[in-house]
């Protein structure tokens, strides 16, 4: 029974392509958030989502679109893609949308762009 | 604005040794502060946090941190180390109030030797 799943685990594509991670909780929380890690291993965050209502939205390019359809699904959609999107993208989920609480994070998404 | 510093990139000890690993905090108030591990190829999975009251505090896996206000410090420490403790760890500082958001350091890598 997994938490919290991404598909896919790995991406490969070229430049300019257009591409979407989906992620799936089955925690029963109200917050989703989308991370990405750099190779340095460096993890931002990106958005938030809380019961389908978007809580936070960092300094990223509007080529990035998370969409939430229901409060147990965030998705994110690229457009356009570049190769210094190449990175791992994690999704994560949590009870409640303030920070404190517990962040359960799904296996990661590894997108490699050439 | 909260900021983490993990001074130490990356950190090799023997099975069996000590483990301490540090972490300083930048954040006007009392934070809230996370420890996560990362092993590889796999999402974060919290260790331990700390909100208030005792200053030491037990986590997962044998694992304690004691927060010190004096020092804005929240290190990580196991007093002896198992092979499957080689991973990444990440310390994280939330702020709280409508922020929301889960700031982490660069992390640090840790090897253990035979």
């Amino acid at each position: 029974d997994t938490a919290v799943s991404q598909t896919p685990k790995y991406l490969v594509t070229q430049m300019g392509n257009d591409k979407s991670i989906k992620c799936e909780q089955n925690l029963g929380h109200d917050t989703m958030y989308w991370y990405k890690q750099d190779s340095k291993k460096f993890l931002k965050i990106m958005f938030s989502y809380n019961n389908k209502e978007l809580i936070i939205n960092e300094t990223v390019p509007n080529r990035f679109s998370p969409k939430s359809p229901d409060k147990a699904h965030l998705n994110l959609h690229i457009n356009s893609l570049e190769l210094g999107d190449s990175a791992v993208y994690f999704c994560a989920s949590s009870r409640l949308k303030s920070g404190f609480n517990e962040q359960f994070f799904g296996p990661g998404t590894r997108l490699t762009v050439l | 604005a909260q900021s983490v510093t993990q001074p130490d990139i990356h950190i090799t000890v023997s099975e069996g040794a000590s483990l301490e690993l540090r972490c300083n905090y930048s954040y006007g108030a009392t934070p809230y502060l996370f420890w996560y591990v990362q092993s590889p190829g796999q999402g974060l999975q919290l260790l331990l946090k700390y909100f208030s009251g005792d200053t030491l505090v037990q986590g997962i896996k044998g694992f304690e941190a004691e927060f010190k206000r004096s020092q804005s410090s929240f290190n990580l420490r196991k007093p002896s180390v198992h092979w499957s403790d080689a991973a990444e760890y990440f310390c994280a500082v939330y702020g709280g109030g409508s922020n929301y958001k889960l700031t982490f350091g660069k992390g640090t890598l840790l090897t253990v030797n035979p």
